[in-house]
């Protein structure tokens, strides 16, 4: 079975600082892992995935992440953060190979200081 | 391109009750998948439709049931509604299946009293 752990419900950053919002997970197989955003009463928006390559990916409104497989890691990170980065964020995983059906963490709350 | 579309946005059901929730995909896109966001579970993934047909299912119990069109729309159904079934019910829409990049519609807002 596969899994993902957000270890942090919430996180909080001041304005203008690097974030990082942590993700490890667990499958049997070749990963593919997503990140994906949620604003206040609105649905999931996608960041960014991994599938295979570069271990540093860069996705959507400057988010990057990177993919570490000895750790089974996929945190998701942004130089410098604003007001506006202020929402949830999911980590998801599947496994390559077919119609996989997807795994999403609980959920990181980001909330950035002004 | 209309994103993906959910109505109705808010639902209010008593227990008993049954409820069908619909979701219009991007023009184009065959796959469909429902998932139930909680505050407790996050995000959990009830089923996927392609083609008219359910390629994937979750564990949750048979009063949870869904349906494709050949026009790639899609319906969810609960019956014998409980109140442990307030949730906000989302709908995503994607190319090929759930590993590719999905798009997800506002929410069906449900709440049961």
């Amino acid at each position: 079975a596969q899994s993902v752990a957000q270890p942090e419900d919430q996180v909080n950053v001041a304005e203008g600082n690097p974030l990082t919002v942590k993700c490890t997970y667990s499958v049997s197989g070749n990963p593919y892992l997503f990140w994906y955003v949620q604003y206040p009463n609105r649905g999931l928006q996608f960041l960014l995935k991994y599938i295979t390559g570069d271990n540093l990916v860069k996705g959507s409104y400057g988010f990057e992440a990177e993919f570490n497989k000895s750790q089974t890691s996929f945190h998701l990170k942004k130089p410098s953060a604003l007001v506006s980065d202020s929402a949830l964020y999911f980590c998801a995983v599947s496994v390559s190979g077919g119609y996989q059906k997807v795994t999403f963490g609980t959920g990181t709350k980001l909330q950035v200081i002004p | 391109k209309a994103g993906v579309t959910q109505t109705p946005r808010y639902l209010i059901k008593t227990r008993g009750q049954q409820v069908t929730l619909s979701c219009s995909p991007i023009s184009g896109h065959r796959s469909v998948s429902w998932y139930q966001q909680t505050p407790g579970q996050g995000l959990q993934f009830l089923f996927e439709y392609f083609s008219e047909t359910q390629r994937n299912k979750g564990n949750f119990p048979g009063r949870f049931s869904g349906r494709q069109f050949s026009n790639s729309r899609s319906e969810m159904n609960v019956s014998t509604l409980e109140l442990g079934d307030s949730a906000l019910y989302l709908c995503a829409s994607s190319n090929g299946g759930q590993s590719y990049e999905q798009y997800f519609g506002p929410g069906t807002r449900l709440t049961v009293t």
